[in-house]
C-alpha cells in the first residue's frame, strides 16, 4: 500500500533555532518527492522536488534530503522565523499517466518569539 | 505573475443548495485537480482533468460534478451539498510528461454548509 508518515506530528521551536523534519514512504514506482508549506487556510506552497537522482535541495532556509535507498526524506530548517509557523507536506508521486500524489500527515510547526 | 487562482476564497450555501466553485490558471498546465481537504488531515483528491478527459476518484461521491470548458478553466459543481461537505476545496495544476511534475495549487476556497 502507497504510504507517507511523517513526524514529528508537531514540533514548537524558539525563534532563530533550527529543526529537522522526517518523512517515511512506501510509495511504488517512485517518481519524485516534494516538499510542501502549507499556511491555516491556505493553500500548499511547493519548497523543494527531488527525483530519485537527487538527495539534496536547497531553497533558502530549508534544505532537504532523499535517500531513495531507504525511501526517507527530511526537510531541515535553519535560523527560524515566526512566519515557518505552518503545517509542513511531505508528497510523493508515484509514476502514472498523471501526477498521482500521496500526501503525508504534515507535520505542524509552531514557531514562537 | 502566472498562478492559480480560486474564487471565491469563501463560500455559504444552504444544506441542499447547488454551489460551483471556480478556478483557473495561467500556466498553461495540461492537468488541473480538485481536492477536498477538511480540518487537520491532508487533501484528498476528488477528480482530475487531463487536458480534456476526465478521470473521478472511485470514492468521490455522486454530489460532485466537474466541468473544464478550456484549458484555463475548472469548476466544481456540489448538487446538494450537506454538512459534511463543509471543507476547504483546494485546485491544483500540473504539466505533466516534464519528469519534473509537481502541483501548483490556488489559495483554496472554504465552505460553509448551513
Amino acid at each position: 500500500k502507497n504510504q507517507v508518515e511523517q513526524s514529528p506530528q508537531s514540533l514548537i521551536i524558539l525563534e532563530g533555532k533550527n529543526c529537522t523534519l522526517q518523512c517515511n514512504y512506501t510509495v511504488s514506482p517512485f517518481s519524485n518527492l516534494r516538499w510542501y508549506k502549507q499556511d491555516t487556510g491556505r493553500g500548499p506552497v511547493s519548497l523543494t522536488i527531488m527525483t530519485f537522482s537527487e538527495n539534496t535541495k536547497s531553497n533558502g532556509r530549508y534544505t532537504a534530503t532523499l535517500d531513495a535507498d531507504t525511501k526517507q526524506s527530511s526537510l531541515h530548517i535553519t535560523a527560524s522565523q515566526l512566519s515557518d509557523s505552518a503545517s509542513y507536506i511531505c508528497v510523493v508521486s508515484a509514476q502514472t499517466s498523471y501526477d498521482k500524489v500521496i500526501f503525508g500527515p504534515g507535520t505542524s510547526l509552531s514557531v514562537i518569539p | 505573475d502566472a498562478m492559480v487562482i480560486q474564487n471565491p476564497r469563501y463560500q455559504v450555501t444552504q444544506f441542499g443548495k447547488p454551489v460551483t466553485l471556480s478556478c483557473s490558471q495561467t500556466l498553461n498546465h495540461n492537468v488541473m485537480y480538485w481536492y477536498q481537504q477538511k480540518s487537520s488531515q491532508a487533501p484528498k483528491l476528488l477528480f482530475h482533468y487531463y487536458d480534456k478527459d476526465f478521470n473521478n476518484e472511485a470514492d468521490t461521491p455522486d454530489n460532485f460534478q466537474s466541468r473544464r470548458p478550456n484549458t484555463s478553466f475548472c469548476f466544481l459543481d456540489i448538487r446538494s451539498p450537506g454538512l459534511g461537505d463543509a471543507a476547504m476545496y483546494l485546485c491544483a495544476t500540473s504539466r505533466v510528461g516534464t519528469g519534473q511534475e509537481t502541483q501548483y495549487f490556488g489559495p483554496g476556497t472554504r465552505l460553509l454548509v448551513l
